[in-house]
């Protein structure tokens, strides 16, 4: 079981541009949840994924915004780019019909240029 | 709204001293409760949970108690090593899957030989 996966590692980006984060879930697993996580602070929660539409969101921006696919992978794409928007990306999936628990991904570190 | 204080840090202890990291926290109903640890250039790992009142969750020698009287779950262990250095974080769930984590802002722990 390779758990969840995330892509790219890193990524550098200028102000204005666009990005997108990709996230496949733990096999078995159909909710994927996606936290920015600033440096020197915890995670902060940015929306959760369920049956391929937006179940809950945090408070973030519609410049943030998501798609989870039928195989229950999810991408994160953020416009517009501000430099405040650096951070850790993390992906977080869990299943419906286990227990609560959330296995998080390796993350992507955005640096905004 | 719910949310997780920790205990300020960083801290800094000799090999097998005691470690205590407190965390409270405020939320609505009854909540699971966790600890991750973050090592640096990574993820988050799932270091214990405890999911009610008065369970203890342990891993690796770290335990914390679920106290709904004080809404507190600290974090212990009775002996650190140099490779429990990292970054400790505790969260809170709510017992539906629908749930979004709230974390603390972390506590770096830093153990030397």
């Amino acid at each position: 079981d390779a758990g969840v996966t995330q892509s790219p590692t890193h990524l550098i980006k200028t102000r204005g541009q666009q990005v997108t984060l990709r996230c496949s879930p733990k096999s078995g697993h159909d909710t994927v949840s996606w936290y920015q996580q600033a440096l020197g602070q915890g995670p902060q929660f940015i929306f959760q994924y369920y049956e391929e539409e937006e179940r809950q969101r945090g408070n973030f921006p519609d410049r943030f915004s998501g798609h989870q696919f039928p195989n229950y992978s999810s991408e994160l794409n953020v416009n517009a780019l501000l430099l405040g928007d650096s951070a850790l990306y993390l992906c977080a999936s869990s299943s419906t019909d286990r227990d609560n628990e959330q296995f998080f991904g390796p993350g992507t570190r955005l640096t905004v240029l | 709204g719910n949310s997780v204080t920790q205990m300020e840090g960083p801290v800094t202890l000799s090999e097998e001293a005691f470690l205590t990291i407190n965390c409270t926290y405020t939320a609505t109903g009854y909540p699971s409760l966790f600890w991750y640890v973050q090592y640096p250039g990574e993820g988050l790992q799932l270091l214990l949970k405890a999911t009610k009142a008065d369970d203890k969750g342990s891993n690796k020698g770290f335990e914390a108690t679920y106290r709904k009287e004080t809404t507190s779950f600290h974090l212990e262990k009775g002996s650190v090593q140099v490779s429990d250095s990292a970054v400790y974080f505790c969260a809170l769930r709510p017992n539906t899957n629908a749930g979004k984590s709230t974390f603390g802002d972390g506590t770096t722990l830093t153990v030397k030989p």
